[in-house]
C-alpha cells in the first residue's frame, strides 16, 4: 500500500544545477500537486495537475517546471537552482478537487538544499 | 496580511489536558475548512474536515467553524503523547471549475509530554 511515493527523499544541489523530483501515486487519482514548505510560510502550492497531460501554476510556480506524462507520475523540474528554492517539497494526490473535502494525500517529502 | 493566520506555538502541555489550536481567516468567501496533521519528517494527513459553519467530533478531536468570526478552531481532549506533532488548518472557497485552492495556516507545533 504505497499512496504517494516520492523520490529522492534527500538531496543537495550546487547553484544552478537542474534536478527533477519524481512522485509516483498507486491510487489511480486524477489531481495532483507539487508543494513546498518552508518554516513559517506553511504550505504554498508550486504546480498542479488535473488530468494526465495538463499542468497548470499555483502559488508559487516561478523557477519552476512539471509534467504529467502518465497519470500516475508527476514530475517536479528545477532548471537552475537557487538558494531560495532550498525547501521540503511535498507530492500529493487526490481523487477530485481540494475543495470537496475528499482526502489529500501526500508523500513523504523530499529534502531539498541548495548552496 | 495572509488569508489564513496560525500561531505557530509551540505548544507543550502535559498528557490528559484539552488542547485548543485556532486558525484566522480573511477571505468570507472560504466555506471548507479542515484541519491537517503532521508528524515530524512526514507529509500532512487529514484529521477532520468541516463544511460551513458548525461543529464536527470525531472521538477525542471535535473541530468548529465560525464564519461570522471567521474564526476555526480544533479542540484535542484527553490529549496523548502520541498527539505530539504540528497541527495545520486549511481553507478553500467553491468556484465551480477551478482548482478551489486550498489555503494552509502555517502550523501549530505541540507537544504533548508524559
Amino acid at each position: 500500500n504505497a499512496g504517494v511515493t516520492q523520490t529522492p527523499k534527500f538531496r543537495v544541489l550546487k547553484t544552478g544545477q537542474s534536478m527533477t523530483l519524481l512522485c509516483a501515486q498507486d491510487m489511480n487519482h486524477e489531481y495532483m500537486y507539487w508543494y513546498r514548505q518552508d518554516p513559517g510560510m506553511g504550505l504554498r502550492l508550486i504546480h498542479y495537475s488535473v488530468g494526465e497531460g495538463t499542468t497548470a501554476k499555483g502559488e508559487v510556480p516561478d523557477g519552476y517546471n512539471v509534467s504529467r506524462l502518465k497519470k500516475q507520475n508527476f514530475l517536479l523540474g528545477l532548471e537552475s537552482a537557487a538558494p531560495s528554492q532550498t525547501s521540503v517539497y511535498f507530492c500529493a494526490s487526490s481523487r477530485d478537487r481540494q475543495h470537496s473535502g475528499n482526502t489529500i494525500y501526500f508523500g513523504e517529502g523530499s529534502w531539498l538544499t541548495v548552496v | 496580511q495572509k488569508e489564513v493566520e496560525q500561531d505557530p506555538g509551540p505548544l507543550s502541555v502535559p498528557e490528559g489536558a484539552i488542547v485548543s489550536l485556532n486558525c484566522t481567516y480573511s477571505n468570507s468567501a472560504f466555506q471548507y475548512f479542515m484541519w491537517y496533521r503532521q508528524y515530524s519528517r512526514k507529509g500532512p494527513e487529514l484529521l477532520m474536515y468541516t463544511y460551513s459553519s458548525g461543529n464536527k467530533e470525531d472521538g477525542r478531536f471535535t473541530a468548529q467553524v465560525d464564519k461570522s468570526s471567521k474564526y476555526i478552531s480544533l479542540f484535542i481532549r484527553d490529549s496523548q503523547p502520541s498527539d505530539s506533532a504540528t497541527y495545520l488548518c486549511a481553507m478553500s472557497d467553491h468556484r465551480g471549475s477551478t482548482l478551489g485552492r486550498l489555503y494552509f495556516g502555517r502550523g501549530t507545533q505541540l507537544t504533548v509530554w508524559p
